[in-house]
């Protein structure tokens, strides 16, 4: 099993530019979550989906969108990005609760993103 | 507003001794606790974790320690050893059915020989 994976590892874009991020994992989990991580603020929920077709927002959802069109995918979009959405995103997943262990979410490596 | 704090932001602490990690909660619906362990260029991977209905759980050189009555919960490892140098959050969740964690704002260790 490959687990979490994420598309592209490393991204450089302007001003004003657009861009999807790919989330793929392949353990059959029905919770999806997308995270930013920057110096000194901990890792902040950006959106999550609790199963296929479903989405919801986290706590700094402005400037971003998501789909999740399959289980095994999810998907964050910059429409416009901006130099504050500079920074390295993580997305996770988790069974639904009731299984053991319950609520532990596996992270992907994470996509350095970088806005000029 | 943050609603789990963590403490120290950063630590260093000799090969064998203690690294003790601590978070405040001030949300009271919270009811799962778990620490994730992140090194350079990962994501972040649980740890241990813990509920409120115990005072204290041990998986081998890590303890989780909670005070609910204070809303505080820490980490400690013991016997630190220079593999265990990595950042690490601890996490905040309610059993309502969207498994959303609340982290701290990280602790990275450093273990000295």
């Amino acid at each position: 099993n490959a687990g979490v994976t994420q598309t592209p590892k490393f991204r450089v874009l302007k001003t004003g530019q657009s861009m999807t991020l790919l989330c793929a994992q392949d353990m059959n989990h029905e919770y999806m979550y997308w995270y930013r991580q920057d110096p000194g603020m901990g890792l902040r929920l950006i959106h999550y989906s609790v199963g296929e077709g479903t989405t919801a927002k986290g706590e700094v959802p402005d400037g971003y969108n998501v789909s999740r069109l399959k289980k095994q995918n999810f998907l964050l979009g910059l429409e416009s990005a901006a130099p504050s959405q500079t920074s390295v995103y993580f997305c996770a997943s988790s069974y639904l609760s009731g299984y053991s262990p319950p609520y532990e979410q596996y992270f992907g490596p994470g996509t350095r993103l970088t806005v000029t | 507003q943050q609603q789990v704090k963590q403490s120290p932001q950063s630590l260093i602490v000799q090969k064998g001794g203690i690294s003790i990690i601590n978070c405040a909660y001030e949300n009271t619906a919270f009811d799962y606790f778990p620490w994730y362990q992140q090194f350079p260029g990962k994501g972040p991977a649980l740890l241990i974790a813990i509920r409120p209905d115990v005072s204290e759980k041990k998986e081998g050189r890590f303890t989780i320690s909670f005070n609910k009555s204070a809303k505080q919960f820490s980490l400690h490892i013991m016997d630190s050893q220079p593999g265990d140098s990595a950042t690490y959050f601890c996490a905040a969740s309610i059993s309502n059915g969207n498994e959303k964690l609340t982290f701290g704002t990280g602790t990275r260790l450093t273990i000295i020989p």
